[in-house]
C-alpha cells in the first residue's frame, strides 16, 4: 500500500516562480489536507477538502491555491513563490470527520 | 489561541525509562490525537481519544484526557532508542469541522 504520496520530495524555486505540489492517496479517503511545517511553529493548515470538487481555506491560505478534481488527488499551487513560503509541506488524508490523519512524507521547498 | 501547547519542548531520557509529555489547550474539543514524527518523515498517528473518554492504551502508550483541566498526557513506558522522535498533540476543535490544530511538539531523545 502506497498510502499518501507526495511529489516532488524537494524543490528549489526563485522568487516569483510558480509550481504545483501533487498529493495522491490510494485509500479512498474523502478528506484531504495541506499543511506547512516551520521550525518552532508546528503544523499549520493551508487548505483542505471534504470531498471531490470541494476545497476550503485553512489557517494560512494566502499565496496558495488548491484543486481536488479527482477524489484521490489534491493539488497545491503557488502562483508566485515568495521566500516566506520556504517550508516543508505535508499532505494528509482521512476517511471522514474526527478520524486519524494519514500523512505523506513531505515536500521540502526552498524559495530563494 | 486554538493550538495545543506541549510541555516539555524537549525531553532526554535513558532507554528503559518512562517518558511523559503533556498537552494543554484553551478551547472546546471533541477529540484529541497524538502523532509521532521521525526526523525527515511525515507524521504517524498514535492514539485518538474522544472528549467523553478519560484514558486509552495502545501497546506501551497510555493517553489520558482531562477536559475539566483542558489537558492531556502521553506516557511511553519502557522507552527504546527507536522512540526518539517529535511528538505532537492535535486538537479536533468543536465546531471546527474535521480540521486538526497541531501543537509545536515535544522532541524526545532516548539514549542508550
Amino acid at each position: 500500500n502506497a498510502g499518501v504520496t507526495q511529489t516532488p520530495k524537494f524543490r528549489v524555486l526563485k522568487t516569483g516562480q510558480s509550481m504545483t505540489l501533487l498529493c495522491a492517496q490510494d485509500m479512498n479517503h474523502e478528506y484531504m489536507y495541506w499543511y506547512r511545517q516551520d521550525p518552532g511553529m508546528g503544523l499549520r493548515l493551508i487548505h483542505y477538502s471534504v470531498g471531490e470538487g470541494t476545497t476550503a481555506k485553512g489557517e494560512v491560505p494566502d499565496g496558495y491555491n488548491v484543486s481536488r478534481l479527482k477524489k484521490q488527488n489534491f493539488l497545491l499551487g503557488l502562483e508566485s513563490a515568495a521566500p516566506s513560503q520556504t517550508s516543508v509541506y505535508f499532505c494528509a488524508s482521512s476517511p471522514g470527520p474526527n478520524s486519524p490523519l494519514h500523512f505523506g512524507n513531505g515536500t521540502r521547498l526552498t524559495v530563494t | 489561541s486554538q493550538q495545543g501547547e506541549e510541555d516539555p519542548q524537549a525531553l532526554s531520557i535513558q532507554e528503559g525509562e518512562n517518558a511523559t509529555m503533556n498537552c494543554s489547550y484553551k478551547t472546546s474539543i471533541n477529540n484529541l490525537q497524538w502523532y509521532r514524527q521521525n526526523s525527515g518523515r511525515g507524521l504517524v498517528h498514535l492514539i485518538l481519544i474522544r472528549s467523553n473518554e478519560r484514558e486509552k492504551h495502545s501497546g506501551r502508550l497510555r493517553v489520558t484526557l482531562d477536559t475539566s483541566k483542558k489537558s492531556s498526557s502521553l506516557l511511553i513506558t519502557a522507552s527504546r532508542a527507536a522512540d526518539t522522535a517529535s511528538y505532537f498533540c492535535a486538537l479536533g476543535i468543536t465546531g471546527g469541522g474535521n480540521k486538526l490544530t497541531f501543537g509545536t511538539g515535544t522532541q524526545l531523545k532516548v539514549e542508550l
